[in-house]
């Protein structure tokens, strides 16, 4: 198992509702990328945080926002909630801009109604 | 932007058989192709990876192996054991680039008979 975790386990929300979700990298790792896995999907990429900076991004909306925290744990923000947004969402820590090895923590699975 | 695409999409095997799982990617500037078996309801694992400077790798039960000039990459697993049935995903990165940022295959359901 990794070092990686995430709360919470499991969130259903309303759409329209804002929600956050978090990460705790592993010792060592001063990055944290976010991907959403969609039932039956493989991981898509959102955007990666490096010493507390956005760090690349994804084809995804700006109501999908995110911070990185001076101990590199790392959060995910997402604004409006639409129903497709119900999904596995995934982080993955790294060292060095996530140009190495990444490992996922367990997820969030989020659930909008 | 690269685009990765990986066949089969299920595979059913026999105990002790191999399984091979293909990939094919777009982006001739990616370099690192790593491979993750995901458990129902679990984090996805990293297995094995492989970087562009090298045709194969091993370990123990599982190989990878790359062709850059065709641009595919493949997993081979021998003597499969029922604990091997998951969903497997392979995926590319640049790691010239700022960021590492992986992009997936669809995924593949691998289920070994006993």
């Amino acid at each position: 198992e990794t070092g990686v975790t995430q709360s919470p386990t499991h969130l259903i929300k309303t759409r329209g509702q804002q929600v956050t979700l978090r990460c705790s990298s592993q010792s060592g790792h001063n990055t944290v990328s976010w991907y959403q896995q969609a039932l039956g999907q493989g991981p898509q990429f959102i955007f990666q945080y490096y010493r507390e900076e956005e760090n690349g991004r994804g084809n995804f909306p700006p109501r999908f926002s995110g911070l990185q925290f001076p101990n590199y744990s790392s959060e995910l923000n997402v604004n409006a909630l639409e129903l497709d947004d119900s999904a596995l969402y995934l982080c993955a820590s790294s060292s060095t801009g996530g140009r190495y090895e990444q490992y996922f923590g367990p997820g969030t699975r989020l659930t909008v109604t | 932007g690269e685009n990765v695409e990986q066949h089969p999409s299920t595979l059913s095997v026999q105990e002790g058989d191999s399984a091979v799982i293909k990939c094919t990617y777009s982006d001739s500037a990616s370099n690192y192709f790593p491979w993750y078996k995901q458990e129902l309801g679990k984090r996805p694992q990293l297995i094995i990876d492989i970087r562009s400077n090298v045709g194969e790798k091993k370990d123990q039960r599982i190989a990878v192996t790359l062709n850059k000039t065709a641009k595919h990459f493949s997993l081979h697993i021998t003597e499969t054991q029922p604990e091997d049935s998951a969903v497997y995903f392979c995926a590319a990165s640049n790691r010239g680039t700022s960021y590492g940022k992986l992009t997936f295959g669809q995924g593949t359901i691998l289920t070994v008979h006993p």
